[in-house]
C-alpha cells in the first residue's frame, strides 16, 4: 500500500518564527512531490512542488527533499497568522505522460499566534 | 489568472438519486482529474483523464461512478444510485502537458447524500 504519513499535528508556532512541516513517503518510485496548503472547507492550494533531492526555496517557503530517506519536509519562514492553516503532502510516480495521480499524506494543522 | 471552476459548490439529494459534478479545466490543460475528500479524511484519488479516456481509475471508482468530456470545455463526474458514504467534497483538478507536474484544483463540490 503506498503510503504518504505526516504529523497531523496541531503545530503551534508564535509569528515570525520559522515552521517546520515533515512528510514521509513508502513509494521508492515517487518521483515528484507537493505541498499544498487547505483552509478549512476549501480546496487544497499549491505551495511547492520539488522533484530533485535537495532544497528548493520560493520567497518564505523551502521544500527539502531527501529520496534516500524517503523524505519530504516544508519550511515556512517568518510565519504570519494567514499561514494558518492545514499543510497537505502528495506525492506521484511522476515521470513521462499522465502520471500524476497523487497520494496525499492527511495534513499537518498549523496554528501561527500572533 | 486561469482557474478549474466547479458547479455545483454544494448539492444535497436523497440516497439512491443520481448526480452530475461539473467542472471546466483551465483552458490549455490536457490532463484532468477527480478527487474526493471525506470530511477529516486524506484526500483520494478517483479517476484520471487523458485524450478523451479514463487513463486510470482508483479502487473507489466502480461501476456507480462515470466521467465524460461532452464538449471542448467541461468534464463531468456522474454518480449513479448515490450512498450515505458517497457524501464528501469532490474536487476536480487539471494539469498542463508537462509530466510529473502540479495540479490546479476547482473549489470543490460538496456532496452531502441524506
Amino acid at each position: 500500500q503506498k503510503e504518504v504519513e505526516q504529523n497531523s499535528g496541531p503545530l503551534s508556532v508564535p509569528e515570525g518564527a520559522i515552521a517546520s512541516l515533515n512528510c514521509t513517503y513508502s513509494d521508492r518510485g515517487s518521483q515528484s512531490f507537493f505541498w499544498y496548503r487547505q483552509y478549512s472547507g476549501k480546496s487544497p492550494e499549491l505551495i511547492m512542488s520539488i522533484y530533485s533531492n535537495g532544497d528548493k526555496e520560493d520567497g518564505r517557503f523551502t521544500a527539502q527533499l531527501n529520496k534516500a530517506s524517503q523524505y519530504v519536509s516544508l519550511l515556512i519562514r517568518d510565519s504570519q497568522p494567514s499561514d494558518s492553516a492545514t499543510y497537505l503532502c502528495a506525492a506521484s510516480l511522476g515521470g513521462a505522460g499522465n502520471n500524476r495521480k497523487l497520494i496525499w499524506g492527511l495534513g499537518t494543522s498549523l496554528a501561527v499566534n500572533p | 489568472e486561469p482557474e478549474v471552476t466547479q458547479t455545483p459548490s454544494h448539492q444535497v439529494t436523497q440516497m439512491g438519486q443520481e448526480v452530475i459534478l461539473r467542472c471546466v479545466p483551465i483552458s490549455n490543460h490536457l490532463y484532468f482529474y477527480w478527487y474526493r475528500q471525506i470530511l477529516g479524511q486524506k484526500v483520494e484519488f478517483l479517476v484520471s483523464f487523458y485524450n478523451n479516456e479514463i487513463s486510470e481509475k482508483s479502487e473507489i471508482f466502480d461501476d456507480q461512478f462515470s466521467v465524460e468530456r461532452p464538449d471542448g470545455s467541461n468534464f463531468t463526474l456522474k454518480i449513479r444510485s448515490t450512498k450515505l458514504e458517497d457524501s464528501a467534497m469532490y474536487f476536480c483538478a487539471s494539469g498542463d502537458s508537462f509530466a510529473g507536474g502540479e495540479l490546479f484544483f476547482g473549489e470543490g463540490s460538496r456532496l452531502t447524500v441524506l
